[in-house]
């Protein structure tokens, strides 16, 4: 069974640039969760949808935001980046539910990095 | 304070001895606890999901919850050098809606 994937591996761009990271789910499974991995900072939650719903929403900015689409993939833009934005992006799925406490799976995650 | 805390070591042992990892936690309405493995820029690996307190054995990870004392700990037997990653905790609650709360990681490092 294929496990989530994220595209692409490393993403470089400079700081006010966007950027768009992408994710696909465990067969099966119907809810993505984003999470900012910075150095030194740990796992910080950004998103969690399920559907294609926004269901939470971690404490980040406004330019952090997403999607979920009809096959249940996921993508996270990333407006006017900042150098602090730099860090690897995870994304994770899980059965799905509304409670959101069922186990996540990671993927390999996006290294972003913004100069 | 943070809401989960975790000594982030690094813990070093040597092989075939038994790892001991643990985390402390404030908010009591958590149920649910999770230990991952995370090598070096990977993504983490689910190793334990567990609900509410008790123990739960797989293999050679033992995960047990004190919610009376909010404190999980997971123990690794006969560790091996491929064991050397950062283990991180989770937690969730009822009203956590998707969002698991990480410890900070231990980095553990076993020596041949």
């Amino acid at each position: 069974e294929a496990g989530v994937t994220q595209s692409p591996t490393h993403l470089i761009k400079t700081r006010g640039q966007q950027a768009t990271l992408r994710c696909s789910p465990i067969s099966g499974h119907t809810s993505v969760y984003w999470y900012q991995q910075a150095l030194g900072l740990g796992l910080q939650f950004l998103l969690w949808y399920d559907e294609g719903e926004e269901r939470n929403r971690g404490n980040f900015p406004p330019r952090f935001s997403g999607r979920q689409f009809p096959n249940y993939s996921s993508e996270l833009n990333v407006n006017a980046l900042e150098l602090e934005d730099s860090a690897l992006y995870l994304c994770a799925s899980s059965a799905g539910g509304t409670s959101g406490n069922e186990p996540q799976f990671f993927g390999p995650g996006t290294r972003l990095t913004v100069l | 304070q943070k809401e989960v805390e975790q000594d982030p070591g690094p813990l070093s042992v040597p092989e075939g001895a038994i790892v001991s990892l643990n985390c402390t936690y404030s908010n009591s309405a958590f149920q649910y606890f999770m230990w991952y493995r995370q090598y070096s820029r990977k993504g983490p690996e689910l190793l334990m999901y567990t609900y509410s307190s008790g123990n739960k054995e797989d293999g050679r990870f033992t995960a047990q919850v004190d919610k009376s004392s909010k404190y999980i700990s997971l123990f690794i037997r006969d560790s091996q050098p491929s064991d050397s990653a950062t283990y991180l905790c989770a937690m969730s609650g009822p009203d956590s809606w998707g969002k698991f709360q990480f410890g900070a990681g231990t980095q553990v490092v076993v020596t041949p």
